[in-house]
């Protein structure tokens, strides 16, 4: 049974860096074709899709985001981490992270969101 | 890349069916099939009910069920209990630069 943990600071100060981290249990991280990714939910709010990682290191981000955004894994910790610069409070938000579904043969694609972590919020403010 | 359109609500009686619609572009939901449900209680991670657009992993009840038309796709919730109250999620893969959009939400209630 794979588990997801996120860990990180609930309070991150305008202009300033967010950095998660996301825990994996019950599961090698370097699994093949596995992609492991970050979403994030504003109170009240959609879900929004942030990034995702590939088993071998490449990454995605979410086009709006790009800019700001640093997905990294760490195998040896079993480890995957989010990092978000120049934050503002639109970046308040319950951050999850989540192991993606690998599609497809010759390309392979990530689909659905499977597995998931409880969630932590962060909020950005002085 | 927009967000998935769904209803902001949907209601039923306890044993009655709802459907909630999810209507993408040609970009995404029309493309691939790869589109995924989720469902979400107050305070709590979403949890996947539906992916590859009518598959339900292990343990979802099928009372739960999934389809896609065109660039619109829709899960439908057969024999409504109390226990399906709570938000959902319509997801889909889009593309090389947009691994996903997710839908808008939609508040079920079991009147």
């Amino acid at each position: 049974q794979l588990q997801l943990q996120e860990s990180g600071p609930g309070l991150v100060k305008p202009s300033e860096t967010l950095s998660l981290t996301c825990s994996v249990s019950g599961g090698s991280i370097s699994y093949s074709s596995n992609f492991w990714g970050w979403v994030r939910q504003p109170p009240g709010k959609d879900l929004e899709w942030i990034g995702s990682i590939y088993y071998g290191g490449s990454t995605y981000y979410n086009p709006s985001l790009k800019s700001r955004v640093t997905i990294s894994v760490d195998t040896s910790k079993n480890q995957f981490s989010l990092r978000l610069s120049s934050v503002t409070a639109a970046d308040t938000a319950v951050y999850y992270c989540a192991r993606q579904q690998p599609r497809g043969a010759l390309v392979v694609v990530p689909a659905a969101f499977d597995s998931w972590g409880q969630g932590t919020l962060v909020t950005v403010s002085s | 890349q927009s967000a998935l359109t769904q209803p902001r609500s949907v209601s039923g009686s306890p044993g009655q069916s709802v459907t909630i619609s999810c209507t993408g572009t040609s970009s995404d939901v029309g493309s691939y099939n790869y589109v995924s449900w989720y469902q979400q209680h107050p305070g709590k991670a979403p949890k996947l009910m539906i992916y590859d657009v009518s598959k339900r992993p292990s343990g979802v009840p099928d009372r739960f069920s999934g389809s896609k038309s065109g660039n619109t796709a829709s899960l439908t919730i057969s024999g409504l209990q109390a226990e399906d109250e709570g938000d959902y999620y319509c997801c889909s893969y889009a593309g090389t630069y947009t691994f996903a959009v997710f839908g808008t939400g939609t508040r079920v209630t079991v009147l």
